[in-house]
């Protein structure tokens, strides 16, 4: 089946502009996350959704950052007035419900948008 | 706080040699979760291996094989024999259960299989 799909591929945009990033989940998955890779932080997440919720934002870095999901499936993330120093990949990943608290689904991650602010 | 240590940054071994990637782990919980992702050149995660923290079994899939001890907070990644596809950034990650379930991810280690 198909995977996680993110939207654009590449984004190039000027300091202070706002961006939109896309992410579609494998059909099904009801658990989101949303990670950033840059070259001095790493891999970091961001923000987890449950359904349409959110309970876990604790990633975010600013509040220009801020992301939203629909209908348990699309999810967008939204960073306002952008910064050199948002440049980085951000990365969407999709994971099914844990059947059991101890229980842990895999993550299945997109292809990535590459951020370029100039 | 979790954290996950790949002390190897980069490996650059010649085809059909065998390469051991390091990965150690800090985190209070009980109960958690182990992976291993590859990162090829097109930049997309690809997941390997998810272990949990009762299940010490070693395990084998064709050249790849993990090796989990508690004991001294590791997860080894051993490919044999390997071959140029398998230049990537391998990452190890940590996950405890319940609540957000989000991955705590090493730094990464660049592997370069040369011909």
């Amino acid at each position: 089946g198909a995977g996680v799909s993110q939207s654009p591929s590449n984004k190039v945009t000027e300091k202070g502009k706002d961006v939109e990033l896309r992410c579609d989940p494998i059909s099904g998955h009801t658990a989101l996350y949303w990670y950033r890779q840059s070259l001095g932080q790493g891999l970091e997440f961001l923000i987890y959704f449950q359904g349409n919720s959110a309970p876990d934002k604790s990633g975010l870095p600013s509040d220009r950052f801020s992301a939203e999901r629909t209908g348990g499936s699309v999810s967008t993330l939204t960073i306002q007035r952008t910064q050199q120093e948002d440049s980085a990949v951000y990365l969407c990943a999709s994971s099914l419900e844990a059947w059991d608290y101890l229980q842990q689904e895999t993550q299945y991650f997109g292809p990535g948008t590459r951020l370029l602010v100039l | 706080a979790q954290k996950v240590t790949q002390a190897q940054t980069e490996i650059s071994v010649v085809e059909k040699e065998d390469v051991t990637l390091d990965c150690v782990y800090e985190t209070r919980d009980t109960t958690y979760y182990l992976f291993w992702y590859k990162q090829p050149p097109s930049g997309e995660l690809v997941f390997l291996i998810r272990r949990n923290s009762f299940d010490e079994q070693n395990e084998i899939s064709g050249r790849y094989s993990w090796n989990f001890q508690k004991s001294t907070s590791s997860f080894n990644f051993t490919i044999t024999a390997s071959q140029v596809v398998d230049s990537a950034v391998y990452f190890c990650a940590l996950s405890a259960v319940g609540g957000a379930q989000k991955l705590v991810f090493g730094q990464g280690t660049r592997l370069t299989i040369n011909p």
